[in-house]
C-alpha cells in the first residue's frame, strides 16, 4: 500500500525554465509534508515543508503548494539550475499514540537540469 | 554542529553471512531512525527508537534484523543472515522532535551477492 506517490520516475527541464515536481497521497492523517533533495552516494537533505493548515509555503526558488482536497501537493523550483539536478523525494508525516510519527517516503523523481 | 556519522560507506558480503552497521546521531537528538532504501524505491523505515527504547519496529523482518540504541546514543543494524533481498543502502537519521525535522546520514550501500 503506497501511501506517498510520486508517478513521475524522472524529468527533464531546461535552465532557468521551471521544474515542477508533483506528489499524491492517500492517507488523510498526514499533516506535514516535505520535500528532501539526494545527490548520489549522499543522504537526502531537507529541502522544504508545509503544514497541512495551509496552502503555500516559499523559501527561495523553491515554492510547495499544497491541495487538500485532491490530496496534491507539487514543487515547484523558479528559475531552475544544473545544481538542482538530483533525486527529489516527497514524504508525509502523521502523529501516531504516545507523540510518536512516521515518515512516509515517495518512490522519487529524477530532475535533470540541462545547462 | 557534526552531522549523523555512519561506518562502514560500503560492503559486500556473501549470502547468509552477518554485517553490522553502526550510526552516531546528532549530539542531543532524542529520536533516532533506520531507513532502507532499496535501488528506485523510495526510504523504508525500518525501527524508529525514542532515547533507547523501541517506537515502531513494525517493518522490521525480525527473524534477520536486529537494531539496538545502548544509552540512548549510538545504534547498530545488524543482518543475520543475509539475503539477495537485502541489497540497499540503510540509511540512518535522528531528529530533536518531530520527524519532519530529521536529518539522514549517508548511508551504507549493502551488496548481497
Amino acid at each position: 500500500d503506497q501511501q506517498v506517490k510520486q508517478n513521475s520516475p524522472s524529468l527533464s527541464v531546461q535552465e532557468g525554465r521551471i521544474s515542477i515536481l508533483n506528489c499524491d497521497y492517500t492517507n488523510s492523517m498526514f499533516d506535514y509534508f516535505l520535500w528532501y533533495k539526494k545527490y548520489p552516494a549522499e543522504g537526502p537533505t531537507f529541502l522544504i515543508s508545509i503544514s497541512s493548515i495551509k496552502d503555500k509555503n516559499e523559501d527561495g526558488r523553491f515554492t510547495v503548494f499544497l491541495n487538500k482536497s485532491a490530496k496534491h501537493l507539487s514543487l515547484h523550483i523558479v528559475p531552475s539550475q544544473p545544481g538542482d539536478s538530483a533525486v527529489y523525494f516527497c514524504a508525509a508525516s502523521a502523529r501516531r499514540g504516545g507523540g510518536s510519527e512516521k515518515l512516509v517516503f515517495g518512490k522519487g523523481t529524477k530532475l535533470t537540469v540541462n545547462p | 554542529e557534526a552531522g549523523v556519522a555512519q561506518s562502514p560507506r560500503y560492503k559486500i558480503i556473501e549470502k547468509r553471512q552477518s554485517v553490522a552497521f553502526w550510526c552516531n546521531p546528532i549530539s542531543g537528538h532524542a529520536t533516532l531512525y533506520w531507513y532502507q532504501q532499496i535501488l528506485g524505491q523510495g526510504p523504508k523505515l525500518l525501527i524508529q527508537f525514542q532515547n533507547n527504547g523501541v517506537v515502531d519496529d513494525s517493518q522490521l523482518p525480525k527473524d534477520r534484523f536486529s537494531a539496538e540504541r545502548l544509552k540512548g546514543v549510538d545504534s547498530t543494524l545488524k543482518i543475520q543472515p543475509a539475503k539477495l533481498e537485502d541489497s540497499a543502502v540503510y540509511l540512518c537519521a535522528s531528529s530533536l522532535d518531530r520527524a519532519v525535522r530529521a536529518f539522514f546520514g549517508q548511508g551504507t550501500r549493502l551488496t548481497v551477492v
